[in-house]
Parts: structure tokens; C-alpha cells; sequence
């Protein structure tokens, strides 16, 4: 089962505009973090807040976490056609000596027109 | 440096063969993880080895799947029989993760094997 939900589950947008990609989940984190996955290519790493932090930035991308809603939210400014993918939130809770798996949610399709 | 790859990248397999799928992590990473991607879905979740050690297989869908990892580098998925319901996307994950470290050390994805059995 997966734990995180994210909303909307389809954006299009023009390039230049700004993305807003938000996630839910359900129980307590230690960090979350947010993929891209582009058309038949793996998951690529994009950033990770910690569980005691409220916002992170990183080039065009701001992630906030407010713990108290269990939310997310990630940011992508001036948009390109290249930011074209799936956007994905994973959450992990890792207990002191145990692995780290991360859990999914269903993914957003963001589409930017050039 | 390469990162992980993953092959083959397509296999398709008529109902009941066995495949075998292979994951080669990053050098030197110690964790490595196994995910199974539906269509339209995000990646579940199926397994983790630490090194050789297979600590968690709790995602793994029946004992038709089977994953080894025995010299703590490249890894197998061996799925047995194969259904209908087991194509999707296997994506495999490699970090560097120390297991006395107390924070996540980010999961680096290869680009998966499609899986289709007919």
C-alpha cells in the first residue's frame, strides 16, 4: 500500500509559469523526499527535507513539510518543456538500526508547454 | 561515476518462466533495494539487503519471488512461474548507507527492467 498521496494528479502548465506539487501522507516521518521520473527512465533523486525541518530550497525547486498536516509541498519555479515527468513524493520512517525502505505515492504528471 | 544499471531493460516472458533480473548498485554502496512499479503507480516497495544480508522481504508479493545479493555487490530478482499480475517495472536502488548512522543517505535508482509476461 502506499502511503503518500499527491494532488493534483495532473498539471499542465506554459513554460516560464510555476508548478505546485503538494503530498500527503499518513504517518509519523523521519524525512520525505520528492523523484522525478522521466517517460521509461529510472526515479532521479530531486530533494530531502528532514522530519525537523520547514522548507529547503535547491536551484528552481522549494520543498516545504508541515509535519502537523502531514503535508508537502514542491515548488518549481520559471518551469521549462524539460521538466516534463512524473513527480514523486517517498516518504521514510526508519526505526535506529533498521533499513530505510521508502514509501510512494501514485505520482504527478506535470506537463509544461513550450 | 556509472550509477546503477539494471538488466535487461525489457523482458518479456510467456505465463510460467522464470526470469531473472539484475541490478548492479553503485561501487561501494552498502544498501541496496528492490521496487516494483505498476502502471501508472508509484514503486512499491519488495526488498533490502545490507551488504549480503537480506534484511527485509516483507514486500515480496508470494514466494515466487526470490532476490539474492551473495557477494554483497550485484544483485538478482528471480521471479518463478511468472503471472500476468507480476508485469510492471522492477527498479532496483543502491546507498551508501552505514547502518550505524542515524539519518537516510539518498536512494540512487537504475532505470529499471520492463517486465511483460503474456
Amino acid at each position: 500500500s502506499q502511503q503518500g498521496e499527491e494532488d493534483p494528479q495532473a498539471l499542465s502548465i506554459q513554460e516560464g509559469e510555476n508548478a505546485t506539487m503538494n503530498c500527503s501522507y499518513k504517518t509519523s516521518i523521519n524525512n520525505l523526499q520528492w523523484y522525478r521520473q522521466n517517460s521509461g527512465r529510472g526515479l532521479v533523486h530531486l530533494i530531502l527535507i528532514r522530519s525537523n525541518e520547514r522548507e529547503k530550497h535547491s536551484g528552481r525547486l522549494r520543498v516545504t513539510l508541515d509535519t502537523s498536516k502531514k503535508s508537502s509541498s514542491l515548488l518549481i519555479t520559471a518551469s521549462r518543456a524539460a521538466d516534463t515527468a512524473s513527480y514523486f513524493c517517498a516518504t521514510d520512517f526508519r526505526v535506529a538500526g533498521a533499513n530505510s525502505k521508502l514509501t510512494f505515492g501514485k505520482g504527478i504528471t506535470l506537463s509544461v508547454r513550450p | 561515476g556509472a550509477g546503477v544499471s539494471q538488466s535487461p531493460r525489457y523482458k518479456v516472458a510467456k505465463r510460467g518462466q522464470d526470469v531473472a533480473l539484475r541490478c548492479d548498485p553503485i561501487s561501494g554502496h552498502v544498501s541496496l533495494f528492490w521496487y516494483q512499479q505498476a502502471l501508472g503507480q508509484g514503486p512499491e516497495f519488495l526488498t533490502y539487503f545490507q551488504n549480503e544480508a537480506q534484511l527485509d522481504k516483507s514486500g515480496l508479493p508470494s514466494d515466487r519471488f526470490f532476490a539474492e545479493r551473495p557477494e554483497g555487490s550485484v544483485s538478482t530478482l528471480k521471479i518463478q512461474r511468472t503471472q500476468q499480475e507480476d508485469s510492471a517495472v522492477y527498479l532496483c536502488a543502491s546507498s551508501l548507507s552505514r547502518p550505524w548512522r542515524e539519518v537516510t543517505d539518498t536512494q540512487y535508482f537504475g532505470p529499471g527492467t520492463r517486465l511483460t509476461v503474456l
